[in-house]
């Protein structure tokens, strides 16, 4: 079964700050990797996604992330925290078949 | 491009009733899903369709719950007999598989579901 996980539920970063995201998947198949971010009461809006190709990838919003496969990581970072940041990021693998599994979140809290 | 709607955004409805919630994909896209979630978690995978045949269903989607997409456009998810475990976020989101890989799934804004 795919399964992602996503350590920490609550993250707190300074304004400024770097912000570090980290993501492992369970599989020896490197599947498809995307990020999501859920602000309150909206639904998921993609960021970022890991098909083929560069294993670093940029998204919206200053976002990146980068695959790794002898980790099986695909952590997302962004240089600098903004306080629109704060939201809900959601780590997803799928394997072909377009059906994502997700990890359970980490909830960004901005600091001023 | 309107992006995928969905309706009600929220409902409120007594254990035991019947409620049906609309998803209105993105046009031209083949492929339509359901989720749910819950506080806390991440979205969990309930059915999808290809067109007009739903092609896989999770073993959350009970046989109280019901999905169908009559003409491969708007679909419908109909939960009978409304329980206070059923009071979730249900997301719908679609997609175009054109045989590429990893075909980006765009969201709904979700449809709030509280059974009381």
């Amino acid at each position: 079964a795919q399964s992602v996980t996503q350590l920490g539920s609550h993250v707190s970063v300074s304004e400024g700050a770097l912000v570090l995201l980290r993501c492992n998947y369970s599989s020896s198949v490197p599947p498809y990797l995307f990020w999501y971010v859920q602000y309150p009461n909206q639904g998921l809006q993609l960021l970022l996604k890991y098909t083929t190709g560069a294993t670093l990838v940029k998204g919206i919003n200053g976002f990146e992330a980068e695959f790794k496969k002898s980790e099986t990581s695909f952590h997302l970072t962004k240089p600098s925290a903004h306080m629109s940041d704060a939201a809900e990021y959601f780590c997803a693998v799928s394997y072909g078949n377009n059906r994502l599994a997700f990890g359970k979140g980490n909830q960004v809290v901005v600091i001023p | 491009d309107t992006g995928v709607s969905q309706n009600p955004r929220h409902k409120i409805t007594k254990r035991g009733q019947n409620v049906t919630f609309r998803c209105d994909p993105i046009s031209e896209h083949n492929r339509l899903y359901w989720y749910r979630q819950t506080l806390g978690q991440g979205p969990e995978f309930l059915t999808y369709f290809q067109n007009e045949a739903q092609l896989e269903k999770s073993r959350l989607l009970s046989d109280r719950f019901s999905a169908e997409r009559p003409k491969g456009s708007f679909s419908t998810l109909e939960i009978q007999r409304t329980e206070q475990g059923d009071s979730a976020m249900y997301l719908c989101a679609s997609s175009l598989v054109d045989g590429a890989a990893g075909n980006t799934i765009y969201f709904g804004e979700g449809s709030w579901l509280t059974v009381v």
